[in-house]
């Protein structure tokens, strides 16, 4: 049961266009939710986050959406920059608890 | 600040052995949760703590699996009786308050069982 998802595995822009990576998820008791960017051989980093009580959360070159009627969470990172190329993770926390709730990854790469 | 610290980041272990991971959180953060990470999917909740309590436990987590953080601040993870769909990517994280502030994870240590 998947409730976390990133049904795009892989994404390829060119340095200085939009990224756009989505997320979709399932449990109506997820009040958070938060985007982690993981190099090979490291561990996830923190990216940004936004409350369910918000629909726009914007940080330097990263803007993170949330559609709560329809489930569905966007990054956007403007502009692309090859540093960017990572693995990106979707994460939701639901409200009774302190565990974080991942999607599968998506896999960014930014060519110049 | 020395960041999230994970001993050790490579173990290989036969069937059957027993095997003990240490996590060093950020030090005033008083959560800790471990994750398991198998390839191309993304990390799985195990079990977190705040302080020295065990708050929560995976179902992931059989009894062959058992963490300690008895001082509320270093923990373990022990793996009895290792298979080999035990090998993993395991990750811990720590955070100063709720998860949803910011959790800081280490590097992990990747098991393999042969």
């Amino acid at each position: 049961d998947q409730q976390v998802k990133q049904n795009s595995p892989s994404l390829s822009v060119q340095e200085g266009r939009i990224s756009i990576l989505n997320c979709d998820y399932t449990n109506s008791m997820f009040d958070y939710f938060l985007w982690y960017k993981k190099y090979p051989a490291e561990g996830p980093t923190f990216l940004i986050s936004i409350s369910s009580i918000k629909d726009k959360n914007e940080d330097g070159r990263f803007t993170v959406f949330l559609n709560k009627s329809a489930k569905h969470l966007s990054l956007h990172i403007v502009p692309s920059q090859p540093g960017d190329s990572a693995v990106y993770f979707c994460a939701a926390s639901p409200s009774n608890t302190d565990k974080l709730i991942f999607g599968t990854g998506t896999r960014l790469q930014v060519f110049p | 600040d020395t960041g999230v610290s994970q001993d050790p980041r490579h173990k290989i272990t036969k069937r059957g052995q027993n095997v003990t991971f240490r996590c060093d959180p950020i030090s005033e953060h008083n959560r800790l949760y471990w994750y398991r990470q198998t390839l191309g999917q993304g990390p799985e909740f195990l079990t977190y703590f705040q302080n020295e309590a065990q708050l929560e436990k995976s179902r992931l987590l059989s009894d062959r699996f058992s963490a300690e953080r008895p001082k509320g601040s270093f923990s373990t993870l022990e793996i009895q009786r290792t298979e080999q769909g035990d090998s993993a990517m395991y990750l811990c994280a720590s955070s100063r308050d709720r998860v949803n502030t910011e959790a800081f994870f280490g590097q992990g240590t990747r098991l393999t069982v042969v």
